[in-house]
């Protein structure tokens, strides 16, 4: 069956500019997350949704960065006035039975 | 918050020869999770341990769980270049995986 997809799978955006990723998940996953990987790091959580509430957002580094779900399908996450330190991949995961997660490809972004 | 080491950071090993990385929790692990990932590429859940002594293969992989020292082991046996990679472990936190920074594996033909 179809995995997790996300999407574009590479953004190149200008400092300042606005950016949206979004991830769709495995058909029925209740559960999404969405991770920030920096170049050399581990995986950095960020937020978390259970249908289309995100109970968990703790991982958010900035007011900067806010995420949504509808229809408990897909998930946008929104950077505005993006920085070079967001440079990142970023992945999204979603979840029938937690905590064991499937993961998307991922969406490389690159600050200039 | 519960920390993740891997060991050792990368691994170059020449094709055949078997290799063996670690993930060593800060906390107790109530469950320990392997996945692996290729450059540019999502990860790829490899299996998922929840008891202590538990271990768990496929194919030429070979996970175990040891609750007292808080580590799991993942093993390869005669690597192939396929195996090449960064492998993942990640720990049960709650609401999300708390992930080590990875074991990059090179296997040389």
């Amino acid at each position: 069956g179809a995995g997790v997809s996300q999407s574009p799978s590479n953004k190149v955006t200008e400092k300042g500019k606005d950016v949206e990723l979004r991830c769709d998940p495995i058909s029925g996953h209740t559960a999404l997350y969405w991770y920030r990987q920096r170049l050399g790091q581990g995986l950095e959580f960020l937020i978390y949704f259970q249908g289309n509430s995100a109970p968990d957002k703790s991982g958010l580094p900035s007011d900067r960065f806010s995420a949504e779900r509808t229809g408990e399908s897909v998930s946008t996450l929104t950077i505005q006035r993006t920085q070079q330190e967001d440079s990142a991949v970023y992945l999204c995961a979603s979840s029938l039975v937690m905590p064991t997660q499937y993961f998307g490809p991922g969406t490389r972004l690159t600050v200039l | 918050s519960q920390e993740l080491e891997q060991s050792p950071q990368s691994l170059i090993v020449q094709e055949g020869k078997n290799l063996t990385i670690n993930c060593t929790s800060s906390k107790t692990l109530y469950g320990l999770y392997w996945y692996k990932q290729k450059y540019g590429e999502g990860l790829i859940f490899l299996m998922m341990l929840q008891k202590g002594g538990e271990e768990k293969s496929h194919e030429k992989i070979t996970a175990k769980l040891d609750e007292k020292k808080q580590q799991s082991s993942l093993h390869i046996t005669a690597s192939q270049p396929s195996h090449a990679g960064i492998y993942l472990c990640g720990a049960d936190g709650g609401n999300r995986l708390a992930f080590g920074k990875g074991n990059q594996v090179v296997v040389i033909p």
